[in-house]
């Protein structure tokens, strides 16, 4: 079993749509978590972290289920511009320690 | 701007030769650096631990014989893909924290023929 999965996708949305991605992780003891975006032949960059209380920053909102070791990340009003893999990310220790990422979910936002 | 530096961004090699890969920490101290590599549709996996000052960290079943990494100052890093084969053909990237956030660089796509 990987230890975090994430559907692959690709999820094709029109623009506007309101577009939600999953990921499971199968360390207890993943302490961060965050998001990356990571667009064709480039490096990871942070979207956003992920706290568990959820949290919100502009069009995305991420949320957190410690107990059920699940992470959603949700996007309103697509835009053309999101069209990229975002990368589900977990660590075991707050910064400094190694990142465990998943395989990313494709999104493409279309006309 | 760049807060990670990765050079060269592409390198084509023939099979047998080696291949230096520079990762710099471009305005803060990296006393640790990440190695990890992306092959096609995967996720990217952690390869070694870069320490400065000591021997790195590698993951289980990466060959330290054949990815040599030093660390020999607070912001550079390297990391050497030796007698290269097509295998070995993927997307390499460093990363480095800075405070609490991981910065990548641009990464460096290795073409092993």
């Amino acid at each position: 079993r990987k230890e975090v999965e994430q559907d692959p996708g690709p999820f094709n949305v029109p623009e506007g749509a309101t577009v939600a991605f999953n990921c499971t992780y199968s360390n207890s003891a993943s302490q961060s978590f965050f998001w990356y975006r990571q667009d064709c032949r480039k490096e990871p960059k942070l979207l956003m972290s992920v706290y568990s209380s959820g949290n919100e920053d502009g069009r995305f909102t991420a949320q957190l289920n410690r107990a059920s070791q699940y992470i959603s990340l949700l996007i309103r009003d697509s835009k053309l511009s999101d069209s990229a893999t975002y990368l589900c990310v977990v660590s075991e220790t707050g910064g400094g320690n190694k990142l465990t990422f998943g395989t990313g979910t494709q999104l493409k936002v279309e006309l | 701007g760049a807060v990670v530096s990765q050079h060269p961004s592409r390198v084509i090699c023939k099979s047998g030769t080696s291949v230096k890969i520079e990762c710099r920490s471009l305005d803060f101290q990296a006393t640790t650096m990440f190695w990890y590599r992306q092959f096609p549709k995967q996720s990217l996996m952690l390869m070694a631990t870069s320490n400065e000052g000591s021997k790195a960290t590698y993951e289980q079943g990466v060959e330290k014989d054949k990815f040599l990494i030093n660390h020999a100052s607070l912001t550079l890093s390297t990391l050497t893909v030796t007698s290269a084969h097509p295998e070995d053909s993927s997307f390499y990237i460093c990363s480095a924290f800075r405070n609490t956030e991981a910065f990548f660089g641009q990464g460096t796509r290795l073409t092993v023929v």
